[in-house]
């Protein structure tokens, strides 16, 4: 079945550092990807959403590109600052699965002043 | 109120309670979702309604009852929970049920703790 698979945390970075956190997916066809952040105490938001290979989803100043050829949608920030702290979700809706969200178990991570 | 409420944010129970979790979006949904979050796990997706009907179950216990008497509430009936229950349990919402492009928007969740 359709899977997503993100890379582990907890994931410890300093303000204005690079990020990068991956994200990996199986699909039998051909999905939606999406990110979602969680901050402490709160549901999940919607962060950017890729509909079809080489879009590329934006907001907040993070980025993901939707790779066909290497079923990836790694999420990227230039520049984290101490509010990025969350834990973030990978997630795809698979038309042929009924258009369900599945989600990856999630990568937490913590910025540091 | 906006978005998605449910309440409350916080439960404890003891195994042989009956309680019952409440969602509530003001969003001008059709489609509302149970999720259980639980540490270290993936989100696993509980119920799905869709225009008040269920379409989705997965494999969920019997002690977990849903009901959705309206496109704008949702309420998960809990009776005789298990220590292994404890979770997060988020309600989320959608204006289509189950659609390939569907952005789902989530309430903060009802942290409950069985004893």
């Amino acid at each position: 079945g359709d899977s997503v698979t993100q890379m582990e945390g907890p994931v410890t970075l300093s303000e204005e550092a690079f990020l990068t956190i991956n994200c990996t997916y199986t699909a039998t066809g051909y999905p939606s990807l999406f990110w979602y952040v969680q901050y402490p105490g709160e549901g999940l938001q919607l962060l950017l959403k890729a509909t079809k290979a080489d879009d590329k989803g934006s907001n907040k100043g993070f980025e993901a590109t939707y790779r066909k050829e290497t079923t990836s949608f790694h999420l990227e920030k230039g520049s984290v600052q101490v509010s990025d702290s969350a834990v973030y979700f990978c997630a795809l809706s698979d038309p042929n699965q009924g258009g369900k969200l599945i989600f990856g178990q999630g990568t937490e991570l913590s910025v540091k002043p | 109120e906006t978005g998605v409420t449910q309440t409350p944010r916080h439960l404890v129970m003891g195994m042989t309670n009956k309680k019952s979790l409440k969602c509530e979006q003001h969003l001008g949904h059709n489609a509302m979702y149970w999720y259980k979050q639980s540490a270290k796990k993936p989100l696993e997706l509980m119920f799905v309604y869709s225009l008040e009907e269920r379409v989705e179950n997965n494999s969920v216990p019997s002690r977990f009852s849903p009901e959705c008497p309206n496109s704008s509430h949702l309420f998960l009936h809990l009776h005789t929970l298990q220590p292994e229950d404890s979770a997060l349990y988020l309600c989320a919402s959608s204006q289509e049920g189950l659609a390939a492009i569907n952005e789902q928007f989530f309430g903060p969740g009802t942290r409950l703790t069985v004893l």
